[in-house]
Parts: C-alpha cells; structure tokens; sequence
C-alpha cells in the first residue's frame, strides 16, 4: 500500500523564524497531495495540490509540488506561537479509492 | 451551517466491551468515512459509507462494523474492545472528493 513520510516528526522554533515541513510519498494511483493543521482534534484543511510546480499561499504559508521527485514542502514564514500545531499531509489516489493515506504529522511548536 | 458533529467527546470503556460512535455529516454531504489516530499517528483509513453501504474499508479487523443512515449520520461500532483500540477516532464527511473531519471521539481502553 502507498506510503506517506513527514520530516522531521518535531520541531521547535521561535516566533518570527521561517520553517520548511517536507512530506514524500508513493506514486501508485496518486491523485493529489493535501495538507491539515490539527491542534486538538480536528484536522483543518490548509492546501490540496495536484499539480507539479505551482505554489498554492495563504497568508504566510505556501506549498508546492514536485511530482517528478514525489514530495511536497509545507513553508510557513514569520511563525507565530499560534501555528504551534500538528501539520499532516495525505496522499489521494484514483482508481476508485476513496480514502486519504496520512503521514505520521510534524509537530511544530513555536515559542515566543 | 453546522460543521461535521461527534458524540461523545470522549468515552472510557473495559477491554472486552463494546462501543458505538456516532457522527452528523456536514450539511449537504452524502459521504462518511471513519478514520483511527493513535497517539503520535496519522489517521488511519478504518472504512467509508456512501448510500447506506459500505463503499470502502481498510485494514482493520470485523470487530470494527457501520452503518450509515439514510440522513446520512453514522455509526461506528467496535466490538471486543482491545486496549490497542484507545485512539482519536475522527469522522470526515464529504460530497464528492474534499473531506471535512469533525473534531473526534477519544476512546480510552482500559
């Protein structure tokens, strides 16, 4: 079965410092790649890419892919105590599979 | 408009017992899939309903059964509980591709 990898599992950086989460995956039947923020419970859609190349943003963050390396980076510029967060990514596949394959999640914690 | 809604917020059982769990989809979503995060884990794919039917599952045992309404809520049941099936159990509900996941159930086995 596809398998979804995130690094590094933790992080621990100041407000204001720029961080870079990396998720690879499998290729099998891949569709699309998506990230969430879970604080507590429930994971909040932040990103979903299917193409190579093109950078999705949202205020301070910003993903991209790379469908020839199969990875995708989460960037999160002048962090703040409240981006303090587990961010996971899942891969999507085709072929009438409906589930969302998740990475184990980095756990960032921003201190003031 | 309500979001995607679980019940109970947490819920503490004896190995051996039984549970159900129960999710209200997102208005307008038709689709519910059910997912396992253990502590430190990503979600894990448990099975997703669509139509009253089980349209997809994933590798958990037959003690892990469903039931989809024909308003479209869900059940998750869990039989024989194992204390290896303390976990976040996360509902998402959808119409066509993107899920919205409610904020969970924390089963605690002891």
């Amino acid at each position: 079965e596809d398998k979804v990898v995130q690094s590094p599992l933790s992080l621990v950086v100041h407000e204001g410092d720029t961080v870079t989460l990396n998720c690879s995956y499998e290729v099998t039947n891949f569709r699309s790649l998506l990230w969430y923020k879970q604080e507590k419970k429930a994971p909040t859609f932040l990103f979903m890419l299917t193409s190579s190349g093109i950078e999705k943003k949202s205020g301070r963050l910003s993903s991209i892919l790379d469908k020839k390396e199969l990875f995708s980076i989460l960037n999160i510029t002048a962090t703040q105590t409240g981006d303090s967060a587990v961010y996971l990514c899942a891969e999507t596949l085709t072929s009438g599979t409906y589930k969302y394959i998740f990475g184990t999640g980095t756990r960032l914690k921003v201190l003031a | 408009d309500a979001g995607v809604t679980q019940s109970p917020t947490h819920l503490i059982k004896t190995r051996g017992q039984q549970v159900t769990l129960r999710c209200s989809p997102k208005s307008g979503h038709d689709t519910v899939s059910w997912y396992q995060q253990a502590l430190g884990q990503g979600p894990q794919f448990i099975f997703q309903y669509y139509e009253e039917e089980e349209r997809q599952r994933g590798n958990f045992p037959d003690r892990f059964s469903g039931h989809q309404f024909p308003n479209y809520s869900s059940e998750l049941n869990v039989n024989a509980l194992l204390l290896g099936d303390s976990a976040l159990y996360l509902c998402a509900s959808s119409l066509g591709f993107e899920q919205y996941f409610g904020p969970g159930t924390r089963l605690t086995v002891t």
